[in-house]
């Protein structure tokens, strides 16, 4: 397999624009997780998702962020409007299970840059 | 809430030696504990993961320890090397919904 894919790896917008970050689970893997890392606060889980299903969104900042998975290949982070402070690395993982065995897969993750 | 503490922030080691990296969280009650590296620019690549029930894993030249009673884990790591170089996370699940707790990671540099 050939791992988590995200698209694109780097994004620079304008504030005020709108951004689709996209990822593509691994094959066979129930979960899909949404991070964001930035200098100031590290890794943050944003929302996760079991069988194309958000469980858990408290994560999430503000309602200019959402987050869908139409399947179970396919899901997508958006921000609209965009603002500088939303400058971060966003990594998608996935994993086939949660719970004690099983561990996460990360992908390359997209750096966005909001001027 | 669970808190995940990692020092030192940087470490800076000769080649050659073994080193120790410490993660500490505040909530025992976790279902695993994983040990992440990332090269800079790169995403996360899982090194060792360890369940609730176990003590320690190991493969090659790491070793990671649990103890959940101290709120401690530790990765150890054998004959340093520059290719080593990484920040190292340390991340746990744990709770009702299993999501990962990161650390800030430690940032290690084996000068050759």
């Amino acid at each position: 397999d050939a791992g988590v894919i995200q698209s694109p790896r780097h994004e620079v917008t304008e504030m005020g624009q709108e951004v689709t970050l996209r990822c593509k689970p691994i094959s066979g893997h129930d979960y899909l997780f949404w991070y964001r890392q930035t200098m100031m606060r590290g890794l943050e889980l944003l929302i996760y998702f079991n069988n194309n299903v958000p469980i858990d969104d408290s994560g999430m900042p503000e309602d200019r962020f959402s987050a869908k998975m139409p399947n179970a290949s396919f899901s997508t982070l958006k921000i609209q409007p965009s603002e500088p402070r939303d400058s971060a690395v966003y990594f998608c993982a996935s994993s086939p299970q949660t719970g004690m065995g099983y561990e996460q897969y990360f992908g390359p993750g997209t750096r966005l840059t909001v001027t | 809430k669970q808190e995940v503490t990692q020092i030192p922030a940087a470490l800076s080691v000769p080649e050659g030696e073994n080193l120790v990296l410490n993660c500490s969280f505040t909530d025992s009650a976790i279902y695993n504990l994983q040990w992440f590296r990332q090269d800079p620019g790169k995403g996360l690549t899982s090194l060792l993961l360890i369940q609730s029930s176990q003590r320690e894993q190991t493969s090659g030249r790491l070793n990671a320890s649990l103890d959940k009673s101290s709120g401690r884990s530790t990765l150890y790591i054998a004959a340093s090397q520059p290719g080593d170089s990484a920040t190292y996370l340390c991340a746990l699940s744990g709770g009702s919904n299993y999501k990962l707790t990161f650390g800030k990671g430690t940032l290690l540099t084996v000068n050759p």
